[in-house]
């Protein structure tokens, strides 16, 4: 079993639509979560780190549930600027060690 | 903001080659962080390094090492450059290590 998974999608939906993501983790050490954007040919970009409250930033909407170990990403009113691979990352404790999932692939169309 | 700037975008180099690629960030970050990442596994550490001269394995060392004499500057090294080791490489630096990462633009490298 891969320690991140996420399913590698792709989602297609239309602009304007509400999409979710859901990536699963399985060490329960699991200390820090975040999830990053990465546009085709170019590097991963952080888009926000994920707190046990659940934060929000704009559309996005992140949570994490530690009992059932997966967190979340909420898009609200998707915009074609939205497309974009988005890549769950977890940071186990006590190490410097991320580990990132292979990506769920976002395509939002016209 | 943080600045990774890593020395190349594209590089061709035969198998064999001893190849150098290079990553400086600009503000003073302690951890300095090599990925690969390659299409259905994800990004894959290679090696990091947490202080000036110190260096840790990641998952995949093999046929990698590295060398970190200053702070701003973490270097990775392909000892003998092979065909598997084409692919996107991904230097990183973070604050603490557990504040998330700051990315290079990345360095596509082929072997030929």
């Amino acid at each position: 079993r891969k320690e991140v998974e996420q399913d590698p999608g792709p989602f297609n939906v239309p602009e304007g639509a509400t999409v979710a993501f859901n990536c699963t983790y399985s060490n329960s050490a699991s200390q820090s979560f975040f999830w990053y954007r990465q546009d085709c040919r170019k590097e991963p970009k952080l888009l926000m780190s994920v707190y046990s409250s659940g934060n929000e930033d704009g559309r996005f909407t992140a949570q994490l549930n530690r009992a059932s170990q997966y967190i979340s990403l909420l898009i609200r009113d998707s915009k074609l600027s939205d497309s974009a691979t988005y890549l769950c990352v977890v940071n186990i404790a006590g190490t410097y060690k991320y580990i990132f999932g292979t990506g769920t692939r976002l395509k939002v169309l016209a | 903001d943080v600045k990774v700037t890593q020395s190349s975008r594209y590089l061709v180099k035969r198998t064999g080659e001893k190849v150098f690629l290079e990553c400086v960030q600009d503000m003073d970050h302690e951890n300095m962080f090599w990925y690969r990442q390659d299409p259905g596994l994800g990004l894959r550490l290679i090696y990091f390094s947490y202080d000036v001269k110190m260096k840790e394995k990641g998952d995949i060392p093999e046929g990698y090492s590295v060398s970190r004499e200053k702070k701003e500057r973490f270097s990775l090294i392909l000892e003998s450059a092979s065909t598997n080791q084409t692919s996107m490489y991904l230097c990183a630096s973070s604050l603490t290590g557990v504040d998330g990462y700051t990315f290079g633009s990345g360095t596509r490298l082929t072997v030929v």
